[in-house]
């Protein structure tokens, strides 16, 4: 089948420190890969995107490259500020469905 | 462009009642899923609209149902609620959901309690 595993956190880091965070898929067909955010009471954030082997989705410092050879998509951030915060989804797409495939999340949380 | 808006924000109810959730998708959006989470199971998919049918149903027993507008509009109903249906109840949105890079937005959810 279909699934996402996610490093366990939390991940407790400084402020300005680096970040990574894991993520490895199982798919049966050529998925899509995404990135999501969720902050305290709310819903999920597109963080980013990548579509395509060795692709790499960036937004707001966070990067992610497609990995078809290690089937991975780890997220990282090369300095973390108190704001970023969150709960981090790792998800997978195919083309059978508009069906997200969610990984269990990372918690971070960024000391000042 | 406005959001995905989803109506009621909370809602607490008691066992063996039924609950309505709302979605309104990003204007021009006509593909609308529907996600429960809950800290136990994480995000799980309960089903896809487009065009007013049902594309796509996830794993989820009979008491959850959805239905589609001709406006895109979605409503979910869970009857005869459990204890184990509190959760965050999501909803998103994609222009057409069927290409695998198509990105789909959230909306901030509906925290149902049931008690």
């Amino acid at each position: 089948g279909n699934s996402v595993t996610q490093m366990e956190g939390p991940v407790t880091l400084s402020e300005e420190a680096f970040l990574t965070i894991n993520c490895t898929y199982t798919a049966t067909g050529y998925p899509s890969l995404f990135w999501y955010v969720q902050y305290p009471g709310e819903g999920l954030q597109l963080l980013l995107k990548a579509t395509k082997a060795d692709d790499k989705g960036s937004n707001k410092g966070f990067e992610a490259t497609y990995r078809k050879e290690t089937t991975s998509f780890h997220l990282e951030k090369g300095s973390v500020q108190v704001s970023d915060s969150a709960v981090y989804f790792c998800a997978l797409k195919l083309l059978d469905g508009n069906k997200l495939v969610f990984g269990a999340g990372t918690i971070l949380r960024v000391k000042s | 462009k406005a959001g995905v808006t989803q109506t009621p924000r909370y809602l607490i109810k008691t066992r063996g009642q039924q609950v309505t959730l709302s979605c309104s998708p990003i204007s021009g959006h006509r593909s609308v899923s529907w996600y429960q989470q809950t800290p136990g199971q994480g995000l799980q998919f309960l089903f896809e609209y487009f065009s007013e049918t049902q594309r796509n149903k996830g794993n989820f027993p009979g008491r959850f149902s959805g239905r589609q507008f001709s406006n895109s509009r979605s409503e979910m109903n869970v009857s005869t609620l459990e204890l184990g249906d509190s959760a965050l109840y999501l909803c998103a949105s994609s222009l057409a959901g069927a290409p695998r890079q198509e990105t789909q937005y959230f909306g901030p959810g509906t925290r149902l309690l049931v008690l």
